[in-house]
């Protein structure tokens, strides 16, 4: 049972425009949610994080958004850079289990010059 | 400051045979995670050590251990290696508990 679902594999964007990926959870329980970005023959780097008790954070170009309600996050990437061609992981943990990360399966992201 | 290191870095080992990978976290990182990744299954989480215990541990079978040293250092061990085992084996330290890691580049395990 997939708790954590990235339900696109891919996203091709021109430079400059806004790139949004998505994410959707089913576990009620997660109530910190974080994205990494990874390069081919590198491990993920952190990007930016979400507490369930915010709705939105922002860090630069950078912005992640959290509906509760509906368990979906997304993170916006605006003006999208060809440096930001990536896959990019949803991951979401328990307070209690900061480091035990749950991984989406990830989305490729192209930026188009 | 150094980042996380992962030896080796490839390695194939055949099935029935164990292997031994090894971790460095960041110095002053007293927390180190190690995750799978497969093609399949993604990203998964194994264990966590903190201050040299076991603080969470993942759905895998009991092939699969770890220890950590009291200088953090991490190594994790995998036992009658099987086909699926095949994987990149990722290590990731961290400060605190909040989901913020730092990962090395992994080890890439093949199983002939």
């Amino acid at each position: 049972d997939q708790q954590v679902k990235q339900n696109s594999p891919s996203l091709s964007v021109q430079e400059g425009r806004i790139s949004i990926l998505n994410c959707d959870y089913t576990n009620s329980m997660f109530d910190y949610f974080l994205w990494y970005k990874k390069y081919p023959a590198e491990g993920p780097t952190f990007l930016i994080s979400i507490s369930s008790i915010k709705d939105k954070n922002e860090d630069g170009r950078f912005t992640v958004f959290l509906n509760k309600s509906a368990k979906h996050l997304s993170l916006h990437i605006v003006p999208s850079q060809p440096g930001d061609s990536a896959v990019y992981f949803c991951a979401a943990t328990r307070n209690n289990a900061g480091n035990m990360l749950t991984f989406g399966g990830g989305t490729r992201l192209m930026v188009k010059p | 400051k150094a980042g996380v290191t992962q030896t080796p870095r490839y390695l194939i080992k055949t099935r029935g045979q164990q292997v031994t990978l090894s971790c460095s976290p960041i110095s002053g990182h007293r927390s180190v995670s190690w995750y799978q990744q497969t093609p399949g299954q993604g990203l998964q989480f194994l264990f966590e050590y903190f201050s040299e215990t076991q603080r969470n541990k993942g759905n895998f079978p009991g092939r699969f251990s770890g220890r950590q040293f009291s200088n953090s250092r991490s190594e994790m061990n995998v036992s009658t290696l099987e086909l699926g085992d095949s994987a990149l084996y990722l290590c990731a330290s961290s400060e605190g508990n909040t989901g913020e890691l730092f990962f090395g580049e992994g080890s890439r395990l093949t199983v002939l």
